[in-house]
């Protein structure tokens, strides 16, 4: 099926240890985003690759290192995993536009994963 | 950036009446999104309006737009217990990465 896969879907670190989190898509989106997801707070940016080679830092990228390993994949490393961090950890993609002279036009729907629920102890 | 902010942060209805939620936003836009999340799950795109519509109709949604007063409406009809979900709104355009606000979340009782 096509779509966003995300791994894992559930993991318990200790406050320290480091993970990386898994996504990849196979719809041929140029940009890849990461959120997090907390109570109340709705969904915050925490880094984007609007497109292949580039990535860019979100609302919240304090604590997280992203990789684009290529057009399908884009990872989120937690290098000390803190408290803090404990969230539900959402990957997506989609189409963003540009010009012919790279003007952006925008998104045109994002494609989520099902998330990545992430505890630190 | 961007950002959609929804209203209300809660609904409680019966099944079988509309449900309505807002969004407002701030700068100029290309397009507006909603978005249904179940609990537990990812969102889910419902539905995308260009910023030169005013209206648009899926099924029992109806998004209307106007770009004047910054602000987004969803409506759904004859709700059903199924539709209950926190629904979000997002802001596409120009060279900014768009942003969810907290979103409305939407109980419909049977």
């Amino acid at each position: 099926n096509a779509g966003v896969t995300q791994t894992p879907k559930f993991q318990v670190l200790k406050t320290g240890q480091s993970m990386t989190l898994q996504c990849a898509q196979d719809m041929n989106h140029n940009s890849m985003y990461w959120y997090r997801q907390d109570p109340g707070m709705g969904l915050r940016l925490i880094y984007y690759s609007a497109s292949e080679g580039t990535t860019d830092k979100g609302e919240v990228p304090n604590g997280y290192n992203v990789s684009r390993l290529n057009k399908r994949e884009f990872s989120l490393r937690l290098e000390s995993a803190a408290p803090s961090q404990t969230s539900v950890y959402f990957c997506a993609s989609s189409e963003y536009l540009t010009t012919s002279s790279g003007v952006g036009l925008g998104t045109y729907g994002y494609t989520f994963g099902s998330g990545t629920r992430l505890t630190v102890v | 950036s961007q950002q959609g902010e929804e209203d209300p942060q809660a609904l409680s209805i019966q099944e079988g009446e509309n449900a309505t939620m807002n969004c407002s936003y701030k700068t100029s836009i290309n397009n507006l999104q909603w978005y249904r999340q179940n609990s537990g799950r990812g969102l889910v795109h419902l539905i995308l309006i260009r910023s030169n519509e005013r209206e648009k109709h899926s099924g029992r949604l109806r998004v209307t737009l106007d770009t004047s007063k910054k602000s987004s409406s969803l409506l759904i009809t004859a709700s059903r217990a199924a539709d209950t979900a926190s629904y979000f709104c997002a802001t596409g355009g120009g060279s900014y990465i768009p942003t969810f606000g907290r979103g409305t979340s939407l109980i419909v009782h049977p």
